[in-house]
């Protein structure tokens, strides 16, 4: 374990399902983000959180909607999704949003049917 | 506007040969510039990153990373590959005078290391 936790590690769902991802981190890091993670594309970063407050939304579709209830907690709410959505879906963490490294979880494996 | 690439999909090394995956970056200022490894199934993992000092870059496994500011590079490199090093590699940059939290990631490159 990282210290990053992300749940759940795979879904599968309905493209007019309603869903949240989860991610979990206690290493006392300031700044959360979610990447997306497309097969044979690079690390697509869409939110970024410092100190509970959304710093960065890279121009990602509404049906995407984060949330970021305390620095240790960070969820992804997923609505009316499509198919080309179906990536691995990963959550880091970092002491701040400036020179640090991050750190991962294992992602959650999603596949929109 | 930054960029990294990662000019080979794939690199492939007999064990206990040196091993190199390379990057270039693009950015307007001085780069924060890092590495990752992922393994089947998981997250990324941090390996070493670049900020400001000696242009060799020591980090985990053994892995060394050199900044070369005239090539605009920042190649990955270990003196003796272990099959277990096979994995997807990601070269990362951060330019700090754009607010300093977007770190953009390139493509990957994946590793064999065949015994």
């Amino acid at each position: 374990e990282t210290g990053v936790t992300q749940t759940p590690r795979h879904l599968v769902m309905g493209m007019t399902n309603k869903k949240s991802l989860k991610c979990e981190q206690h290493l006392g890091h300031n700044a959360m983000y979610w990447y997306k993670q497309s097969a044979k594309k690079p690390l697509e970063l869409m939110f970024v959180y410092s100190l509970e407050e959304r710093v960065e939304n890279n121009s990602v579709p509404s049906r995407f909607s984060p949330e970021c209830p305390n620095s240790s907690h960070l969820f992804l709410h997923l609505h009316t999704l499509q198919p080309e959505d179906s990536a691995l879906y990963l959550c880091a963490s970092s002491q701040d949003v400036t020179g640090g490294g991050y750190t991962f979880g294992s992602g959650t494996r999603l596949t929109v049917v | 506007a930054q960029s990294v690439a990662q000019p080979e999909d794939q690199v492939n090394v007999a064990e206990g040969n040196p091993l190199t995956v390379k990057c270039t970056y693009s950015v307007s200022g001085n780069p924060y510039l890092f590495w990752y490894v992922q393994y089947p199934n998981r997250g990324l993992q941090f390996l070493l990153k670049y900020i400001t000092g000696d242009n060799l870059v020591k980090g985990s496994y053994g892995f060394e990373a050199e900044f070369n500011k005239s090539q605009t590079s920042f190649h990955l490199k270990k003196p003796s590959a272990l099959v277990s090093d096979s994995a997807l590699y990601f070269c990362a940059v951060r330019d700090p005078n754009t607010g300093g939290f977007k770190t953009i990631f390139g493509a990957g490159t994946r590793l064999f290391v065949k015994a």
